[in-house]
This record gives C-alpha cells, sequence and structure tokens, in this order.
C-alpha cells in the first residue's frame, strides 16, 4: 500500500520569504512520479509542480521547487518569495506508474501568506 | 477550454436516498476519475472510467457506482446515503488513464452534504 504523510497542518509566511513544506511517503514500487498540488478556496486542485521518481535533478518550477530525498523517501516543496496568491491548501500526492494517472494523497498543509 | 466542469456546485441529501454527481472532462481528454475529499483530508480515489469501462476501483462500497458516456462525460451515483458520505467530491480527466506523463485536470467538485 501506498502513504502519503504530511506532518505540518498548517504553516504560515510572511510575504516575499520563503517556506518549505514537508513530505514523506511509502512505497515498494520504483517507478513512481510525485507532486504537489494547491488547493485554494476555490476548491479546485492545481498542479503545482512534478517529479518523476528515476530523475535525480530536483524539479523547479518557476518561484517553487522540491528536494527529492528517494532514499529517505522524502519530497519537500520549497515556496520562494511567497506571495499572498500562494495562500491555499497544498497536498502531496503520489502515483504509481503501474496504475496510471490514480493518486494517493497526503492530508495537506495549509499555507498563509501573510502581508 | 472551459476544463473540468462538475455539476452541480453543492448538493443536500437526506440519508437513504440517492445522489447522482456530473462531470465533463477537458476538452481532448477520455478519462474520468472521482475522488472523495472529506472535511480536513486529502482525496481518497473511487475509481476512474476509460472507453466506458471502469479501469481501477479504490477502497470504496458497491453504493458507489459510476458511469462514462460515449462522449467521456461521467456520472457518479452513490444508494443508500450515510452522514459519513458527506465530503467534496472532485473529478479529474486525463488523456489514456495509463499514460503517466500526461497531466490530470480538476473539477472544483460537487459539495454534497448528507442531513
Amino acid at each position: 500500500a501506498q502513504t502519503v504523510t504530511q506532518s505540518q497542518p498548517e504553516m504560515s509566511v510572511q510575504e516575499a520569504e520563503t517556506v518549505t513544506l514537508s513530505c514523506t511517503y511509502d512505497t515498494s514500487e520504483n517507478n513512481y512520479y510525485l507532486f504537489w498540488y494547491k488547493q485554494p478556496p476555490s476548491r479546485q486542485m492545481i498542479l503545482v509542480i512534478r517529479q518523476e521518481a528515476y530523475k535525480q535533478q530536483n524539479a523547479t518550477e518557476n518561484r517553487f521547487s522540491v528536494n527529492f530525498q528517494k532514499a529517505a523517501k522524502s519530497f519537500s516543496l520549497k515556496i520562494s518569495d511567497s506571495q499572498l496568491g500562494d495562500t491555499a491548501m497544498y497536498f502531496c500526492a503520489f502515483m504509481k506508474q503501474s496504475t496510471g494517472n490514480q493518486f494517493y494523497f497526503g492530508t495537506g498543509t495549509s499555507l498563509t501568506v501573510i502581508p | 477550454d472551459a476544463g473540468v466542469t462538475q455539476s452541480p456546485t453543492h448538493l443536500i441529501k437526506t440519508r437513504g436516498q440517492q445522489v447522482t454527481l456530473r462531470c465533463s472532462p477537458k476538452s481532448g481528454h477520455d478519462t474520468v476519475s472521482w475522488y472523495q475529499q472529506a472535511l480536513g483530508q486529502g482525496p481518497q480515489f473511487i475509481f476512474q472510467y476509460y472507453e466506458e469501462e471502469e479501469r481501477q476501483r479504490g477502497n470504496f462500497p458497491d453504493r458507489f457506482s459510476g458511469h462514462q458516456f460515449p462522449n467521456y462525460s461521467s456520472e457518479l451515483n452513490v444508494n443508500a446515503l450515510l452522514l459519513g458520505d458527506s465530503a467534496l467530491y472532485l473529478c479529474a480527466s486525463s488523456l489514456v488513464f495509463w499514460q503517466t506523463n500526461t497531466e490530470a485536470f480538476f473539477g472544483q467538485g460537487t459539495r454534497l452534504t448528507v442531513v
């Protein structure tokens, strides 16, 4: 079974500062993908960043980057230059390559950016 | 492109009743997945439809059933509603469920309240 754990229910950060959200996962799979999704009050899940497990290089998307530690099964998200629009729930998610497009989500971290 | 659309946005039902939720996938997508997101939790996978067949199923009872139409739209049906079925139901669409290199897009969900 696959499990995804987010140990920080709530976090806050000052505008323009940097914040890191933590995520650990457990799997016996070798081929998988990891994701961070953002869910604002509008409820729509929006993809923030994606990491293929076979890639050693950490994924980056503008102000968002990940620290992927495969051996430790850790996948943290760093948000640089935080903006008010970053306020949302953030979910870490796992997908097995063998089952395709079936996500296992963590319980989420509520991030508040303070002006 | 309208993206993934779900209807209705909110719904109140009485315990024991039946409910049908609807999802239209993003243009060009042929796979629809359904998730249940209880309050304060991450989404949990219910099932996935491709070519009008259920391809994968999560750990949900048979009271949860679905359908996919030739135009790729989908319905989620829940029979004999329980109070514990109260949740946000999310639909996600993607292209060809086994191709994990395609992005999944989520709708804004249907908030179901069972009283």
